[in-house]
């Protein structure tokens, strides 16, 4: 079984600096996606970034970008310029690749707020 | 194309009682997903179909929990004689299901309140 790891359960920013989010994870397949998801304060859980580990280029889009270290299984966010719509909490998550079922695996959550 | 939607927002009820849940996903997404999320907790995942076939159950998945998907197109998620403990949002996601696609959409979800 997979286990996703987030071990900061908060984080502030100040608006327009750089914040990195955390994540680990364990599993002991070869072949996986990587996520992180932004669900903002009682509004719908949407796709941020995501990372196919057999790459080994770092995913980017526009200003979120990941640091993958695959033997490390560490999975990082950064948001650079960050903005008062990034406050939101900031969930990691795993998926096998392969197989019959695609189900996401959770860590607990970010919480970042952006303060002005 | 809309998105992922769920309908109710909102439901609270009684202990004992039985409530459903209806979950409409992107129309060309043939996988969809139910998940759920307690306060502080990441989502955990509950069940999935691949069209109209529910192919897997997660052990969080009671006797008291039942899914549907008639058709390949909607799902349904019944809770039967609904306990304090079932009170959680449940998300509803859908994805593609090309083996080169497989980000999941989610839903707004259903916030439920056992009382």
């Amino acid at each position: 079984a997979q286990t996703v790891t987030q071990s900061q359960p908060e984080m502030s920013v100040q608006e327009a600096e750089t914040v990195t989010l955390s994540c680990t994870y364990d599993t002991s397949e070869n072949n996986y996606y990587l996520f992180w998801y932004k669900q903002p304060p009682s509004r719908q859980m949407i796709l941020v970034i995501r990372q196919e580990a057999y790459k080994q280029q770092n995913a980017t889009e526009n200003r979120f970008s990941v640091n993958f270290q695959k033997a490390a299984k560490s999975f990082s966010l950064k948001i650079s310029d960050s903005q008062l719509g990034d406050t939101a909490m900031y969930f990691c998550a795993f998926m096998k690749q392969g197989g019959s079922n695609y189900k996401l695996t959770f860590g607990k959550g970010t919480l970042l707020t952006v303060n002005p | 194309d809309t998105g992922v939607s769920q309908d109710p927002r909102h439901k609270i009820t009684k202990r004992g009682q039985n409530v459903t849940f209806r979950c409409d996903p992107i129309s060309e997404h043939n996988r969809l997903y139910w998940y759920r999320q307690t306060l502080g907790q990441g989502p955990e995942f509950l069940t999935y179909f691949q069209n109209e076939a529910q192919l897997e159950k997660s052990r969080l998945l009671s006797d008291r929990f039942s899914a549907e998907r008639p058709k390949g197109s909607f799902s349904t998620l019944e809770i039967q004689r609904t306990e304090q403990g079932d009170s959680a949002m449940y998300l509803c996601a859908s994805s593609f299901g090309d083996r080169r696609e497989e980000t999941q959409y989610f839903g707004p979800g259903t916030r439920l309140l056992v009382l």
